[in-house]
C-alpha cells in the first residue's frame, strides 16, 4: 500500500515563496503527482515527477527524491488566488491507481 | 474541450435511500476513475474504468456500492442503501491512456449528504 504525508495548513505572504513537503511510502511506485484544489472545485493538475530532479513551470516547481521518498512543491512570487489546498498523490501498485495525502491548506495574506 | 462532468453537484438523502452519480469524462478517455472524500480525510480511491470493463475496484468500501459504464462512455455510482458514513466529496476522474504518467483530470465532485 502508499502512505502519503504532508502538512495540514501553511500560510504565507504574498510575493514571497513557499514549500511544501510530501513524504511517501509506498509499494511499486512509479510516481508523483502535485494537484491544486481550490474550496469546493476539482483538483486540477500541477505537476508529474518521475525521475529525481527539479522540474519548474513558471511560478511552479515540482522535487522528488525517490531514494527519500521525499518530494516538495515550490510556489514563488506567491498571489493571493494561490490561496487553496494542495495535493500531493503518489502512484504505483498498478493499473494508475493514486493514492492522494490529506492535502495542505495553504493560505496567503497580503 | 469539455472536462469531466459530474451530476448532481449536491444531493442530501436519508439513510435507507438509494442514490445515483453521474460521471461524464471528457471525450475519448478509456479511463474513467470514481474517488471519494470524506469529511477531514484524504481523497480515496474507489475504482477504475477501462472502457467499459472494471480494471480495478479495490477501493470499494462494500456491495451496497455499486458502479457501471455500459458503453464504456459515461459511469453511474448507486448507493444502496445509503448509511450515515457514506456522506463526503465523490470526485471522478478521467485520463486518455494507461500509461503511469497519464494526467487524471478531475470533474468537480457531487457532495453527498446522508441524514
Amino acid at each position: 500500500g502508499q502512505n502519503i504525508d504532508q502538512p495540514t495548513e501553511m500560510t504565507a505572504t504574498e510575493g514571497a515563496i513557499v514549500q511544501i513537503n510530501c513524504t511517501y511510502q509506498t509499494s511499486g511506485f512509479n510516481g508523483l503527482f502535485w494537484y491544486q484544489q481550490h474550496a469546493g472545485e476539482a483538483p486540477t493538475f500541477l505537476s508529474y515527477n518521475v525521475l529525481d530532479g527539479l522540474e519548474e513551470k513558471g511560478r511552479f516547481s515540482s522535487f522528488l527524491s525517490r531514494s527519500k521518498g521525499y518530494s516538495y512543491l515550490l510556489l514563488k512570487e506567491l498571489q493571493m488566488k494561490d490561496s487553496a489546498s494542495y495535493l500531493c498523490a503518489g502512484t504505483g501498485g498498478g493499473y494508475q491507481k493514486v493514492t492522494f495525502g490529506t492535502g495542505t491548506k495553504l493560505q496567503v495574506i497580503p | 474541450e469539455a472536462g469531466v462532468t459530474q451530476f448532481p453537484s449536491h444531493s442530501v438523502i436519508e439513510k435507507g435511500q438509494t442514490v445515483t452519480l453521474r460521471c461524464d469524462p471528457i471525450s475519448g478517455h478509456d479511463n474513467l476513475y470514481w474517488y471519494r472524500r470524506v469529511m477531514g480525510k484524504e481523497i480515496k480511491f474507489l475504482l477504475h474504468f477501462v472502457k467499459e470493463s472494471k480494471q480495478d475496484e479495490s477501493g470499494m468500501p462494500n456491495n451496497r456500492f455499486l458502479a457501471e459504464r455500459t458503453g464504456g462512455t459515461y459511469s453511474t455510482l448507486k448507493v444502496q442503501p445509503a448509511e450515515l458514513e457514506d456522506s463526503g466529496v465523490y470526485f471522478c476522474a478521467s485520463s486518455q491512456t494507461r500509461g503511469p504518467s497519464e494526467t487524471q483530470y478531475f470533474g468537480p465532485g457531487t457532495r453527498l449528504l446522508v441524514l
